[in-house]
C-alpha cells in the first residue's frame, strides 16, 4: 500500500511568484484535504477536494486554488506570494468524503519559504 | 466560532508517571473531536478520536461535553510516547499542539 506523497519537499519562491504543490493519495483514497502550518502552529485547514470538486474550503483567500485529478492525485496552487505564505503545506488524504470526518493520513510536506 | 485550545506548549514527565494532555474545543454542533501525533522524523498520525472510543498505545480520551474538553491520558507514560501532539475538531480545526517529552 502506497502511502501519502508530496512533491516537492522543499523550495524557494519570491513575493508576487506562483507555486504548484503535488500530492499523490494513499491507495484507494479518494478524498483529500490540504493543510497549512506555520512554525509552532498546528495545521490550518484549506481545503478538501472529493471526486474532483472542491468540498470544502477553511478560511483562506482565492488566490490559494487546488485541483483533483481522475486518479486522486491534487495539485494546491497560491498565487501572488506572500512572505505570510512561508510554512510547511500538508496533503492528507482519507476514504470518507464529509469534511472534518474519518481518519487522515498525512504526507511529509512541502516546505515553502517566500523571500 | 470553531475553536480548539490546547494550553500547554511542552509537557514534561518521567516515565512511569501519569500524563494528562488538554484540549479544549468550541463548537456549536456534535464534534468530531480527533488526536494526532507527530514522533520525532515521522509523519503526523491519527492516535485516536472519541467516536471509536478506543485505547492506543494505552492512550485514551474521554469527550466531556459539559465542560467542552478531550483531554488525552495515560496512567503510565513511557519515553517512547515523546512526540508531538494535536487535538483536532472535524480535522478542520487543530490545536497549536503540545510537546510531550517523558523523561527516563
Amino acid at each position: 500500500e502506497t502511502g501519502v506523497t508530496q512533491s516537492p519537499t522543499h523550495l524557494i519562491k519570491t513575493r508576487g511568484q506562483q507555486v504548484t504543490l503535488r500530492c499523490s493519495s494513499q491507495s484507494g483514497h479518494n478524498t483529500v484535504s490540504w493543510y497549512q502550518q506555520a512554525l509552532g502552529q498546528g495545521p490550518q485547514f484549506i481545503f478538501q477536494y472529493y471526486r474532483e470538486e472542491e468540498n470544502g474550503r477553511g478560511n483562506f483567500p482565492p488566490r490559494f486554488s487546488g485541483l483533483q485529478f481522475p486518479n486522486y492525485s491534487s495539485e494546491l496552487n497560491v498565487n501572488a506570494l506572500e512572505l505570510d505564505d512561508s510554512a510547511l503545506y500538508l496533503c492528507a488524504s482519507s476514504l470518507v468524503a464529509g469534511v472534518g470526518t474519518g481518519e487522515l493520513f498525512f504526507g511529509e510536506g512541502s516546505r515553502l519559504t517566500v523571500l | 466560532a470553531q475553536r480548539v485550545t490546547q494550553p500547554e506548549k511542552l509537557l514534561s514527565v518521567f516515565k512511569g508517571a501519569p500524563v494528562e494532555l488538554k484540549c479544549n474545543y468550541s463548537y456549536s454542533g456534535s464534534p468530531e473531536l480527533f488526536w494526532y501525533v507527530q514522533y520525532s522524523r515521522q509523519r503526523l498520525q491519527l492516535l485516536l478520536r472519541h467516536i471509536s472510543r478506543e485505547s492506543i498505545k494505552g492512550f485514551t480520551a474521554d469527550l466531556n461535553k459539559g465542560e467542552t474538553s478531550f483531554h488525552l491520558k495515560k496512567p503510565f507514560a513511557q519515553e517512547e510516547d515523546s512526540a508531538m501532539y494535536y487535538c483536532a475538531l472535524k480535522n478542520t480545526r487543530f490545536g497549536a499542539g503540545t510537546r510531550l517529552t517523558v523523561k527516563p
